[in-house]
């Protein structure tokens, strides 16, 4: 089962911050947080990931709590072609099994 | 651009009969990934080669088989495909276990 808890959907003004929220209360240790999106008839498309520290990259940027309970996936600056369902997913580094959750419906409006 | 492609992206076969899927890949990964993803539902890792070495998830039906004949191709096997089986397939890839997956644009697989 998944371990993550994500909102069913969310709206964002297009231009604005997406901000999107992950509960994993019950992450180990070893238990990385990575993000994918799907956009619709495509495959998912990996994001970032991150263990303890915050994260950045040409996409977004992923900031993680100090417990490490939850985490925020920040799009800075939302496009229409960021709708897209949103997937948090917590994994041990060295194995080899995303496990999907329900995951965050994105709708971007002009 | 190196990535992950499947062919074809919509497959029709009729109840019972064998069809077969593909991926290749040009990214010259170690791992290749099947995922069924059912409408409206997020997608489930049916099983993965490491090399050539086969993993099978514990709860992937025996109907589903894979073959990996080279490091850039792999393939679904559906033997007797049932109403059921009427899923989007994904094929992913990552350079070793445990890396980001890269996955293509699916096949999605309709039965008469």
């Amino acid at each position: 089962d998944a371990k993550t808890t994500q909102p069913p959907s969310m709206d964002c003004a297009e231009g604005r911050a997406a901000n999107l929220p992950c509960n994993h209360s019950t992450i180990s240790g070893n238990e990385y947080v990575y993000w994918y999106r799907q956009i619709h008839s495509q495959g998912p498309q990996y994001i970032i990931h991150g263990l303890k520290n915050n994260e950045t990259n040409e996409m977004a940027s992923l900031i993680i709590t100090e417990d490490r309970k939850s985490s925020t996936l920040i799009l800075p600056h939302a496009t229409l072609r960021d709708t897209a369902v949103y997937y948090c997913i917590v994994r041990v580094e060295s194995t080899d099994k995303l496990i999907f959750g329900t995951g965050t419906r994105l709708q971007v409006f002009p | 651009d190196a990535m992950v492609i499947q062919n074809p992206r919509y497959q029709v076969t009729q109840f019972g009969k064998p069809v077969t899927l593909s991926c290749s890949q040009t990214l010259n990964h170690n791992v290749m990934y099947w995922y069924q993803q059912k409408s409206s539902q997020a997608p489930k890792l049916l099983f993965h080669y490491y090399d050539k070495d086969f993993n099978n998830e514990a709860d992937t039906p025996d109907n589903f088989q894979s073959r990996r004949p080279n490091t850039s191709f792999c393939f679904l096997d559906i033997r007797s495909p049932g109403l059921g089986d009427a899923a989007m397939y994904l094929c992913a890839t990552s350079r070793d276990v445990g890396g980001p997956q890269h996955f293509g644009d699916g096949t999605r697989l309709s039965i008469l």
